[in-house]
């Protein structure tokens, strides 16, 4: 009965690391999404994952950002050669394929780049 | 374009007082509306969406499409109310939320 998990809960990086960021959504649970939530900013959509379908990049800030969702199940952002700007905390959250708008938040990434 | 405005960053009210978190919204059709809570410490969770019609902890959000918006109110604050408050926007046939930047509402005794 575990909710979203995520992992690291804390990551610093150097500016211009690779980084990547893992996300377990709830079992059963076909829609993942993440979020970025900066200073300022609320919480800004990046990507969205439904079954199989092609996911909805539309959220991503840049080229550097990518995600990908293995076997419907546990998803990778990943973020290349990292930026200052890129420090936030980055939300995974999940739903049920019928209710997509009740999403299930995990407790986040916390993102430093030094 | 969908888009979700809170215009109040920070709101500090006294227990017992009435609160109202305000939300507007821009978009060309029929949207869902959602409100989003995160208590310090714990994760964001919804809160209550328009089509429930339900009061949640005491709060209550009519939507407006006169004046699109969707304030989320209380008669009477407690300090156990002190959170993030975030307004969220779901368009027809959409499959994600657009969140407005979220509102810190502060509970004082």
């Amino acid at each position: 009965g575990a909710g979203v998990s995520q992992s690291p809960s804390n990551k610093v990086t150097e500016k211009g690391k690779d980084v990547e960021l893992r996300c377990d959504p709830i079992s059963g649970h076909t829609a993942l999404y993440w979020y970025r939530q900066s200073l300022g900013q609320g919480l800004e959509f990046l990507i969205y994952f439904q079954g199989n379908s092609a996911p909805d990049k539309s959220g991503l800030p840049s080229d550097r950002f990518s995600a990908e969702r293995t076997g419907g199940s546990v998803s990778t952002l990943t973020i290349q050669r990292t930026q200052q700007e890129d420090s936030a905390v980055y939300l995974c959250a999940s739903s049920f394929r019928l209710d997509v708008e009740t999403q299930y938040f995990g407790p986040g990434t916390r993102l430093t780049v030094l | 374009a969908q888009r979700v405005t809170q215009p109040e960053k920070l709101l500090s009210v006294f227990k017992g007082a009435p609160v109202e978190l305000k939300c507007n919204y821009s978009y060309s059709g029929s949207p869902e509306l959602f409100w989003y809570v995160q208590y310090s410490r714990q994760r964001l969770q919804l809160l209550l969406r328009h089509i429930s019609r339900e009061s949640i902890k005491g709060f209550t959000a009519d939507l407006n499409k006169g004046e699109t918006s969707f304030h989320l109110k209380k008669p009477f604050a407690q300090e156990e109310d002190s959170a993030m408050y975030y307004c969220a926007l779901s368009g027809q046939g959409a499959q994600k939320l657009v969140f407005g930047q979220g509102t810190r509402l502060t509970i004082n005794p």
